[in-house]
């Protein structure tokens, strides 16, 4: 089972719409919970983590977390082109803090 | 902010050679990362280091090696540059519980 799984994508929704981004782990003792977005080319850029069970908002951006169902989500609303990218999920180890990353999903907001 | 420099962007090596990768981060952070991106494979842990002269093995570190002399230096060497290892290489530094912080990357080719 691989460790961190999100959809491949392309996600593709209209301008204005809710971009939802899934992300599910296998490793039970994880206690962080990353959201990263990449444009083409660039590095990573750390959008919103998350420790405790339940939402956590920042703008635009909602990351939801189910340590129960060992998922992870994070909810784009008024989904702007410049969203378009690939996000990235990660997950801490347990044993330290070395991030697992998963393969990440690929959004596109057409205008 | 924090700044993680990497020392190049493009890197065009010949097989067999030995090749340094360097990563220099100015916030005195302890823990320094290693990995590797590639299409497909979503990023992969190479090394990391949690101090001075310490490195830590990551999920992949055949064919890799690492130093860290200094605490604001972590440099990655390939022994001997094979072209499977032709990758974007990005170092990152750990913020504690603010999750990582990239270099730019280094866009390695081999040939």
């Amino acid at each position: 089972q691989k460790e961190v799984e999100q959809n491949s994508g392309p996600l593709s929704v209209p301008e204005g719409a809710i971009a939802s981004l899934n992300c599910t782990y296998s490793d039970r003792g994880s206690q962080s919970f990353f959201w990263y977005r990449q444009y083409s080319g660039k590095s990573p850029e750390l959008i919103m983590f998350i420790y405790s069970n339940g939402d956590k908002e920042d703008g635009r951006f909602t990351a939801q977390l189910n340590k129960a169902s060992q998922y992870v989500s994070l909810l784009i609303r008024d989904s702007q082109p410049s969203d378009s990218a690939t996000y990235l999920c990660a997950v801490n180890k347990q044993a330290g803090t070395a991030l697992i990353f998963g393969k990440g999903t690929t959004l596109s907001v057409s205008s | 902010d924090v700044k993680v420099t990497q020392s190049s962007r493009y890197l065009v090596k010949r097989t067999g050679e030995k090749v340094f990768l360097e990563c220099v981060q100015d916030m005195d952070h302890e823990n320094m990362f290693w990995y590797r991106q590639d299409p497909g494979l979503g990023l992969r842990l190479i090394y990391f280091s949690y101090d001075v002269k310490m490195k830590e093995k990551g999920d992949i570190p055949e064919g890799y090696s690492v130093s860290r002399e200094k605490k604001e230096r972590f440099s990655l060497i390939l022994e001997s540059a094979s072209t499977n290892q032709t990758s974007m290489y990005l170092c990152a530094t750990l913020r504690t519980i603010h999750g990582y912080t990239f270099g730019s990357g280094t866009r390695l080719t081999v040939v």
